[in-house]
């Protein structure tokens, strides 16, 4: 149990455009689930916290207007990297709690070029 | 969140016990301490968690002094497989409601060797 996914595993996208991530809880619902982002070589920075029905909060620094986070339902949040630039490349990562348990779960990770 | 010490790396040859040390000597009391671990290029891994008792579950054993200033994560038959880096975080730890966030530190890599 407490599975998340992600999907894309990975993509290449050209810049100037946009790319959307997906982050699944396959067998339980998740009020809040955490978006990471991971350059080479480098421990994960927390992005932001999406709270499912609101508004995502935001880590310092980092631009809601460019890291879109929508989390509509229990099982899935999303980030929208618009208007990608090749320093957005990286590997984003998301991470959900379970109602009950006090540890996360992780997804895969996305690994996101930019070209 | 109380801040947490790692050796950067450590080596171990497989099949002995892996021993990883981790100081978080501002802990408070009602912060629990979590390892995780991260493969490359594959998402954080949940290890185990503890307050103040010795924890133990089918992939490690975390001990933590009595002072709760450090810890150490065991892992009793290391293979090659459990090449990884090994965090350490301390936080408040809530069942219901709230956002608690883990932040990473840099971590320990350990190389497991053949």
């Amino acid at each position: 149990g407490a599975v998340v996914s992600q999907h894309p595993s990975w993509v290449i996208c050209k810049s100037g455009t946009s790319v959307k991530i997906e982050c699944r809880s396959l067998d339980f619902q998740a009020t809040t689930m955490f978006w990471y982002r991971q350059f080479p070589k480098q421990s994960l920075m927390l992005m932001a916290t999406s709270n499912e029905g609101s508004k995502a909060t935001y880590e310092q620094g980092v631009e809601k207007d460019k890291f879109l986070i929508n989390h509509a339902s229990l099982t899935l949040s999303t980030l929208t990297v618009t208007s990608a630039h090749p320093e957005d490349s990286s590997f984003y990562i998301c991470s959900a709690r379970v109602a009950g348990r006090t540890e996360a779960f992780f997804g895969q990770g996305t690994r996101l070029t930019v070209v | 969140d109380a801040k947490t010490t790692q050796p950067p790396s450590m080596d171990c040859a497989e099949g002995r016990a892996a021993n990883l040390p981790c100081n978080h000597s501002t802990i408070s009391g009602n912060e629990y301490v979590y390892w995780y671990r991260q493969i490359h290029s594959q998402g954080p891994q949940y290890i185990i968690h503890g307050l103040k008792n010795n924890e133990t579950n089918e992939m490690a054993s975390l001990i933590i002094t009595e002072d709760r200033k450090s810890s150490t994560l065991i892992l009793p038959h290391a293979t090659l497989r459990d090449t990884a880096v090994y965090y350490c975080i301390v936080r408040v730890a809530r069942t219901q409601g709230g956002s608690e966030k883990l932040v990473f530190g840099k971590g320990t890599k350990l190389t497991v060797n053949p």
